[in-house]
């Protein structure tokens, strides 16, 4: 089935440090979605992408949807300790409708 | 607005049992999905209902099943369960369910299955 290649596996940074993951996927996918999840909690909804080459900010988060449909890259600026969790890619395919394919996840460590 | 309420939060069962869990939408969403995620998998599509029908299946065993009211809220049930099913089941609510609608994610379900 499609998978989503989500990189880094994990990151360990230092408080106001940028932070860059990307998902890159072997399938055309017509939108990416970005969630943030914490312990205990559901994925909570961070950018949605849906249009080839949009690029689009939710404070210090920026999100772009690439130009060949198969990869996405999400990128926070100036990281706070609130920003531990982890960040999954989705894409959804249109063909499945509403179905999210996820990636695994990058864990994200701030140290103050 | 109201967000997506998961019940129980926690379920503790034994393998060969059955259990059910529920899922209230965000009011005026009629797409309901479901998710597994474990640790090893991740997070996986088990099904979506729309307007009361199932419109989309993930990979899983028919032991998965699930409904949806006329009010749009869901219910996903598993019967014998085995040890694998030990996860977290999400649930996420859309609008219509079709691109462009995003989800939002429920606070999940924990089972545990001795």
């Amino acid at each position: 089935g499609q998978q989503l290649n989500q990189s880094p596996q994990s990151m360990f940074i230092q408080e106001g440090e940028d932070v860059s993951m990307n998902c890159t996927s072997s399938s055309i996918f017509n939108t990416w979605l970005w969630y943030k999840q914490d312990p205990g909690e559901g994925p909570v909804l961070l950018i949605a992408l849906y249009k080839a080459g949009e690029l689009t900010s939710n404070g210090r988060l920026t999100a772009q949807f690439g130009i060949t449909r198969k990869d996405s890259f999400l990128n926070i600026s100036a990281s706070i300790p609130s920003d531990v969790g982890i960040y999954f890619c989705a894409g959804q395919p249109n063909q499945a409708g509403t179905a999210l394919i996820f990636g695994k996840g990058t864990t994200l460590s701030v140290s103050s | 607005k109201a967000g997506v309420t998961q019940t129980p939060r926690y379920l503790i069962k034994t393998r060969g049992q059955q259990v059910t869990l529920s899922c209230s939408p965000i009011s005026g969403h009629r797409s309901v999905s479901w998710y597994q995620q474990t640790p090893g998998q991740g997070l996986q599509f088990l099904f979506e209902y729309f307007s009361e029908t199932q419109r989309n299946k993930g990979n899983f065993p028919g032991r998965f099943s699930g409904r949806q009211f006329s009010n749009s809220r869901s219910e996903m049930n598993v019967s014998t369960l085995e040890l694998g099913d030990s996860a977290l089941y999400l649930c996420a609510s859309s609008a219509t369910g079709g691109r462009g609608n995003e989800q939002f994610f429920g606070p999940g379900t924990r089972l545990t299955v001795l």
